[in-house]
């Protein structure tokens, strides 16, 4: 079965600097796809960012970038010049390819707080 | 594009009463998924739709859980006899053709369950 772990409950950063979140994951396939959710307080859930497995190339979206390790299973989200906007429960996600359509594993977030 | 919406946003309920939520994917979107999200704990795949077929249920859909998706459209989650154990955050997300792995989800409000 396939788990996530995110082992960072919660992470405060000041507006401006950088801040990374940890992911890890478990699984024995080797075509999946990894995501990073954002879920602002009272707010919906909305996709940060998300990485083909098959690809070595990490992926970026403006100021969040992956650090994507196959060989190590670790899939962290580094957050450059913290925004207080940024504030949020932030939540690896991860699904196999061809497998279930709906099945995203969560891991169980990590709460981050950005600091003025 | 309304976003999706789910309704009610707060419902709180006596043991083994029933209870029924509402979802409304945005329009042109054909894959529906339900999740709950208890403290403390990133979402659980609960069942999917693609169009008015429910494709996947998970174990955690117990029978006293149901879903149905009539015309393809909107989407009712009832729970009978409802138990403690079963007061979480239920959430509705969408995707267009192309899976949950091609396709952000587009996840609602969530309608959160309080069970006395």
């Amino acid at each position: 079965a396939q788990t996530v772990t995110q082992s960072q409950p919660e992470m405060s950063v000041q507006e401006a600097e950088t801040v990374t979140l940890s992911c890890t994951y478990d699984t024995s396939e080797n075509n999946y796809y990894l995501f990073w959710y954002k879920q602002p307080p009272s707010r919906q859930m909305i996709l940060v960012i998300r990485q083909e497995a098959y690809k070595q190339q990490n992926a970026t979206e403006n100021r969040f970038s992956v650090n994507f390790q196959k060989a190590a299973k670790s899939f962290s989200l580094k957050i450059s010049d913290s925004q207080l906007g940024d504030t949020a429960m932030y939540f690896c996600a991860f699904i196999l390819s061809g497998g279930s359509q709906g099945n995203l594993i969560f891991g169980k977030g990590t709460k981050l707080s950005v600091k003025p | 594009d309304t976003g999706v919406s789910q309704d009610p946003r707060h419902k709180i309920t006596k043991r083994g009463q029933n209870v029924t939520f509402r979802c409304d994917p945005i329009s042109e979107h054909n894959r529906l998924y339900w999740y709950r999200q208890t403290l403390g704990q990133g979402p659980e795949f609960l069942t999917y739709f693609q169009n008015e077929a429910q494709l996947e249920k998970s174990r955690l859909l117990s029978d006293r859980f149901s879903a149905e998706r009539p015309k393809g459209s909107f989407s009712t989650l009832e729970i009978q006899r409802t138990e403690q154990g079963d007061s979480a955050m239920y959430l509705c997300a969408s995707s267009p053709r192309g899976g949950s792995y091609n396709s952000p989800l587009h996840f609602g409000n969530g309608t959160r369950l309080t069970v006395t």
